[in-house]
């Protein structure tokens, strides 16, 4: 039993470039959420998913995309990366009958330069 | 953008100590107040949470203190140790269902030894 697994763990990309930061659990939980953690900035809602086929926009979504095709996996696609984007990100899961316990990813920090 | 004010921003507590760790919040729709712990480059992991029907809540060496009235709730590490010496979040959901968190700034902890 893996919980969260992010990937990859380090990025660097240059200013317009696009990538996909991949999340996958499985534990079967239904909630999915990408955070990012700036300094003094705490952990920022981007996206979140309630359910396969299900997406929303959470506290700061411009510039990021996201799909859930399957319960299991959360992929974040950035469009045309930019500096504002360099920061940790964080995919969390969260089983609907366990209110409020979010399982985290190890992160994945990413540089654009 | 309904806030979770966390304070202090860093907190330095001999060993043996008692750390505080307090944050303060706005929205009265809040109804599940967890408190993360992340060491370096690891994801948040969920230490201790509370709701707004009970004051105090105790596991081990770590209690929460919730006050309705005055929209604060605070964590309490009793006879801190070294080992504890990582990033604390606490955070706020509103009981949409969504699992949509809101997390305070973050308090870096450090224990001397």
């Amino acid at each position: 039993n893996a919980g969260v697994t992010q990937t990859p763990k380090f990025q660097v990309l240059k200013t317009g470039q696009s990538m996909t930061l991949q999340c996958a659990q499985d534990m079967n939980h239904e909630y999915m959420s990408w955070y990012r953690q700036d300094p003094g900035m705490g952990l920022r809602l981007i996206h979140y998913s309630v359910g396969a086929g299900i997406t929303d926009q959470g506290e700061v979504p411009n510039g990021y995309n996201v799909s859930r095709s399957t319960t299991e996996d959360f992929p974040l696609r950035l469009l045309s990366a930019a500096p504002s984007q360099t920061s940790v990100y964080f995919c969390a899961s969260y089983p609907s009958q366990a209110r409020g316990e979010a399982f985290f990813g190890q992160g994945t920090r990413l540089t654009v330069v | 953008q309904q806030q979770v004010k966390q304070s202090p921003q860093s907190l330095i507590v001999q060993k043996g100590g008692i750390s505080i760790i307090n944050c303060a919040y706005e929205n009265t729709a809040f109804d599940y107040f967890p408190w993360y712990q992340q060491f370096p480059g690891k994801g948040p992991a969920l230490l201790i949470a509370i709701r707004p029907d009970v004051s105090e809540k105790k596991e081990g060496r770590f209690t929460i203190s919730f006050n309705k009235s005055a929209k604060q709730f605070s964590l309490h590490i009793m006879d801190s140790q070294p080992g504890d010496s990582a990033t604390y979040f606490c955070a706020a959901s509103d009981g949409s269902g969504t699992y949509k968190y809101i997390f305070g700034t973050g308090t870096r902890l450090k224990v001397l030894a």
